[in-house]
Parts: C-alpha cells; structure tokens; sequence
C-alpha cells in the first residue's frame, strides 16, 4: 500500500532532551516536507526536500533540522526540545514539489513537551 | 500580504442538500488550487486540484470552480452525507511554480453534515 509512515504517533518529552521523528514513504517520491499544525493557526511548513541531499527551510525552521540521506526517509530532529514545539506535526510527499503535485501525508505525530 | 481566507466557523448542512465552501485569497497569483479534507487526529487527504485556466473540475460528488478574478473558489459536496463530516482545506501554488515547496494552506472549514 502507497504511503507515508511517520513514527511515533503520540511522544512526551522533555525539554532540552533531543528526538527524531522520522518519515518514510514507500511511493519513490522525489519531494518530501515537514509541517506543524496548530489550533488557530492552520498547517505550516517546517522545511521540505525536492530530492536526496536538498533541503531548505519553510515557514517556520527555527528549533528544527532535518535531513535527507535516502529518497525515502525525510526524519525531523529536534535538538533542544521547547514547550513551543508542542504541536501535531505531519510528513508529505509529493512525486514531483512543482507544479501544483499533490500531497500524501502521514497520519501525524502529536509532540508534547513539558 | 497573502492571505487565503475559509470559513472559520463551523458549515451545518441537513444530509442530502448541497454543501458549499469558500476560499478566498488576496495577493497570490495560484497556478493551481488543491482541496483536502482533513478527520480529527488524521493527516489531509487530497482531493482535488483545479489550474488557473479551469473553471471547473469534478469528481464524483464534488465540484471546484475557480474564479481568479474574483480570487475565489467554491468547493460544493452534492447529495451531502454524516460522512462528509470533516475539516477541507484549500491550498494554493504559486505561478512562479515552486510547487508543493511553495504550497500554502488555509484554516479550513469544519462541515457538520446533520442526518
């Protein structure tokens, strides 16, 4: 089945404690993106990929990393968790990131820091 | 600036008539507009996409116009059903293409379809 797999689902954390979220689809899509969705504020994007070892920074980077090794994983990195970070986060794909391709997403990480 | 404008409050709709929601945008130039539908707790589903030269694409029970000059579009749902029940987002690119990197979200609308 063609999807986009995000795990964990729910994580409690810390703050300062460093974690992955990590992303993987199995479509052989090219493009591959981070977004944070809270309450009010709609979906915003964190940073996004077009292909392997090209990244670059959406809306709101800042407190965020991510990388982009293998077409496949897109993984989230938070070095220094803070209680601002508390959000739904979602990955997506997309065959191609021009042209209006529409996303597949994830079906979300709910980060809570404390 | 851009701003991409749904209906923040909730969209009641009796079961079996017409739904319509609204995405208005203000300094974009879309080449394309994208409709998802999002469940509580679940990553957006796409879809539809509609292109700057299409006034109108369905699908099944779905309808999108689009309408540049009025920088607007209309999302319909005909013969509405409880599950159609869901939060639908419009999303839009733009012209200078960028693409999905370029892809911008509204709030959404939450519809309520009432059995």
């Amino acid at each position: 089945e063609a999807q986009v797999t995000q795990n964990p689902r729910y994580l409690i954390t810390v703050t300062g404690k460093k974690l992955t979220v990590t992303c993987s689809q199995n479509m052989n899509h090219e493009y591959m993106s981070w977004y944070r969705q809270d309450p009010g504020l709609g979906l915003r994007q964190i940073y996004y990929s077009m292909n392997v070892e090209v990244t670059d920074k959406g809306d709101v980077p800042e407190g965020y990393k991510v990388s982009r090794k293998e077409k496949r994983n897109f993984p989230l990195i938070l070095e220094s968790p803070s209680p601002n970070q508390t959000s739904l986060y979602f990955c997506a794909s997309s065959p191609q990131g021009y042209y209006g391709s529409p996303l597949h997403f994830g079906n979300g990480t709910r980060l809570t820091v404390t | 600036s851009q701003k991409i404008e749904q209906n923040s409050e909730a969209l009641n709709i009796q079961e079996g008539k017409t739904a319509t929601l609204t995405c208005n945008y203000t300094n974009y130039s879309p080449a394309y507009l994208q409709w998802y539908r999002q469940d509580p707790g679940r990553g957006p589903v796409f879809l539809l996409l509609i292109r700057e030269n299409e006034k109108e694409k369905r699908k099944e029970r779905l309808k999108v116009t689009f309408d540049t000059t009025l920088k607007q579009s209309l999302f319909h749902i005909t013969a509405s059903q409880p599950a159609d029940s869901a939060t639908y987002l419009c999303a839009l690119t733009g012209s200078s293409g960028g693409g999905a990197d370029g892809l911008t979200f509204g709030k959404g609308t939450h519809l309520i379809i009432q059995p």
